[in-house]
């Protein structure tokens, strides 16, 4: 079953903070969280194991809540480059299927 | 992480054609891979997982006679989209996990191959 990304889309300005959510109604062993700009294929920004976990990248940021079966995503004083779809896959065992939420698109304006 | 190489990263085919794309592991060697679909503002499909020297495993909807896998080399798995048709137009991109530890968990993807049955 797909978990559920929410917002859909997000305007920012330069500078500014942005949360992503993702949520699952079955037990998560792992949230991935990806980025795709317009045109190609998703890049990889990070992984959180079941455990409660909490992971950067840059200025970006993720936690995972595992009682709750939900990861959110954090840009912090977001960036011109943070503008894409936002998808995050979840699993519910080790090296199981990823499962991708329906994305959240990200435009960071000047 | 993993490198991943897709070929060719665009093509158009006339409805009826079989093309071919192949995925290429380019820093090691990966017994399994994965196939994915996106169709334009959606999310992700997993079409299927390509498995070194055995039958590949697919999605439940995913017509395994149309979609051709083989994966005959520890470093290249093909997809073969037989008699494509209009509807098969689509991003097709495959990925495969990272090499030990937590990075086994993730998939790393090829630059995808976008495809345009006429």
């Amino acid at each position: 079953q797909q978990p559920v990304q929410s917002p859909q889309a997000v305007i920012l300005r330069e500078g500014e903070d942005a949360v992503i959510n993702c949520s699952s109604s079955k037990a998560l062993y792992s949230v991935h969280w990806y980025r795709q700009k317009h045109g190609e294929a998703p890049v990889f920004l990070m992984i959180l194991l079941k455990g409660g976990e909490q992971k950067g990248h840059e200025k970006i940021s993720a936690s995972f809540n595992e009682k709750k079966q939900q990861s959110s995503l954090y840009l912090t004083a977001s960036q011109l480059s943070y503008s894409g779809t936002y998808f995050c896959g979840t699993t519910t065992d080790s090296w199981g299927k990823l499962q991708f939420g329906a994305g959240t698109q990200v435009v960071v304006t000047p | 992480g993993a490198v991943v190489s897709q070929h060719p990263s665009w093509v158009i085919c006339k409805s009826g054609t079989s093309v071919k794309i192949e995925c290429r592991s380019l820093d090691f060697q990966a017994t399994t891979m994965f196939w994915y679909r996106q169709f334009p503002k959606q999310s992700l499909m997993l079409m299927a997982t390509s498995n070194e020297g055995s039958k590949a495993t697919y999605e439940q909807g995913v017509e395994k006679d149309k979609f051709l896998i083989n994966h005959a080399s520890l470093t290249l798995s093909t997809l073969t989209v037989t008699s494509a048709h209009p509807e098969d137009s689509s991003f097709y991109i495959c990925s495969q996990r990272g090499l030990a530890g937590w990075d086994r968990e993730t998939q790393y993807f090829g630059p995808g191959t976008r495809l345009l049955v006429l």
